[in-house]
């Protein structure tokens, strides 16, 4: 079974178009997160949820829109893509167990034309 | 300055050969630390934590030096499976969320 899963693994669209990505997790973690990859391959993260409240909004324009229905689910919408928007974007979860452990999903590669 | 800094190489290594390469990190709060791999078009996953009293697991070695803030990860008798990008990454447990700050990679190839 997949521990975080994303949809959809590759997402290619116009300038100025509105798109979400999906991800959820199986494994009963109660935060999760967004990060993005960009060309420099440099991991950054953009927000993260604690049992659906937002603890974690680093510097993301505002047309990037987490929202996170429950626990298990942080879903990400982007208004008006810009070229600068694409990149990979991962969603994690994490929980303390033990030290803490985190998890990565597939990532879903978004192309802006 | 980046938080999270470590040379992109790429290292070109001999299969069988050891490998070795630091990162540095300039928040003296940070407090956990891991390195993660990550195959190329792949998610990066857990290679192991970081202790403070050195750790191995296998053929691989990690070292924290929490004066000069820096890690390192010793790779012996490289495999030509060892060939991703290795991602050192730190936690500052102060801070909001416990999230994770990772460098831009360390891309090692091991060539036959």
């Amino acid at each position: 079974d997949t521990a975080v899963s994303q949809t959809p693994k590759y997402l290619v669209t116009q300038m100025g178009n509105d798109k979400s990505i999906k991800c959820e997790q199986n494994l009963g973690h109660d935060t999760m997160y967004w990060y993005k990859q960009d060309s420099k391959k440099f991991l950054k993260i953009m927000f993260s949820y604690n049992n659906k409240e937002l603890i974690i909004n680093e510097t993301v324009p505002n047309r990037f829109s987490p929202k996170s229905p429950d626990k298990a689910h942080l879903n990400l919408h982007i208004n008006s893509l810009e070229l600068g928007d694409s990149a990979v974007y991962f969603c994690a979860s994490s929980q303390l167990a033990g030290g803490f452990v985190w998890f990565f999903g597939p990532g879903t590669r978004l192309t802006v034309l | 300055r980046k938080e999270v800094e470590q040379d992109p190489g790429p290292f070109n290594v001999p299969e069988g050969a050891t490998v070795a390469f630091n990162c540095t990190y300039s928040n003296s709060a940070s407090q956990s630390f891991f390195w993660y791999r990550q195959d190329c078009r792949k998610e990066p996953k857990l290679l192991m934590s970081v202790y403070s009293s050195g750790n191995e697991d296998g053929r691989f070695t990690a070292q924290l030096n929490r004066a000069s803030q820096y890690i390192s990860l010793l790779i012996r008798d490289s495999k030509l499976s060892d060939s991703a990008t290795y991602l050192c990454v730190v936690m500052n447990l102060k801070a909001a969320g416990n999230k994770l700050t990772f460098g831009g990679g360390t891309r090692v190839l091991v060539k036959p």
